[in-house]
């Protein structure tokens, strides 16, 4: 089963460089989410989907955009990276009903911007 | 102050000890959810709780709705168990968002 995949694992971008992490989950979830992690933080979130075609700012949009592109995939897109989006990114979906299921995260995402 | 706070931020124990880990919260929840993430970085869900206690293998998680308060058990602990805890909870707002605490990381020494 491959549940949320995400890729890539590992990426280094320079200052400026745009990129896009991709996510698909293949569980027929509805809600899909983007979050960061960040030392002695807990993951925040960047921003979610509660369908297709519908997206909702998180808790740390800025310097971020994203595609519901289907019911499968939930594209994260940094424009134009700053070293202050250094960071570990998990995507995540889930099928809850007034907070109560089980939510299934992405390996992670580790980006370094120089 | 965070809507989650977890305790302790860091637990080393003996491998057989009996862990504890709590979590403490302020706002209204519709549920609350452990997590366990490797040292690899993935992250797995443990529990599910709206109420009272569930039992999965050596691992205990309880909840006091009224307290506000969670807490996740491990008896006979083994290295194995050393990773991340992590506390979410979903508010009753009507949304679905999660927010979580900062994790509380535990090792286990043989």
């Amino acid at each position: 089963n491959a549940g949320v995949t995400q890729t890539p694992k590992f990426q280094v971008l320079k200052t400026g460089q745009s990129m896009t992490l991709q996510c698909a989950q293949d569980m027929n979830h509805n809600s899909m989410y983007w979050y960061r992690q960040d030392p002695g933080m807990g993951l925040r979130l960047i921003y979610y989907s509660a369908s297709e075609g519908t997206t909702d700012k998180g808790e740390v949009p800025n310097g971020y955009n994203v595609s519901r592109l289907n019911k499968r995939e939930f594209s994260l897109r940094l424009e134009s990276a700053a070293p202050s989006q250094t960071s570990v990114y998990f995507c995540a979906s889930s099928e809850l009903t007034q907070g109560v299921g089980t939510i299934y995260f992405g390996e992670g995402s580790w980006l370094t911007v120089v | 102050k965070n809507e989650v706070e977890q305790s302790p931020q860091n637990l080393t124990a003996q491998e057989g000890e009996f862990i504890t880990i709590n979590c403490s919260y302020s706002v209204g929840i519709s549920a609350l959810h452990w997590l366990q993430q490797h040292p690899g970085g993935g992250i797995v869900s443990l529990f599910m709780l709206s109420s009272g206690k569930k039992k999965h293998g050596r691992l205990i998680a309880t909840i006091n709705i009224q307290e506000k308060h969670s807490s996740l058990h491990i008896t006979a602990s083994h290295p194995r168990d050393s990773a991340v805890y992590i506390c979410a909870v979903v508010s009753n707002f009507g949304n679905e968002k999660l927010t979580f605490g900062t994790g509380t990381r535990l090792t286990i020494i043989p």
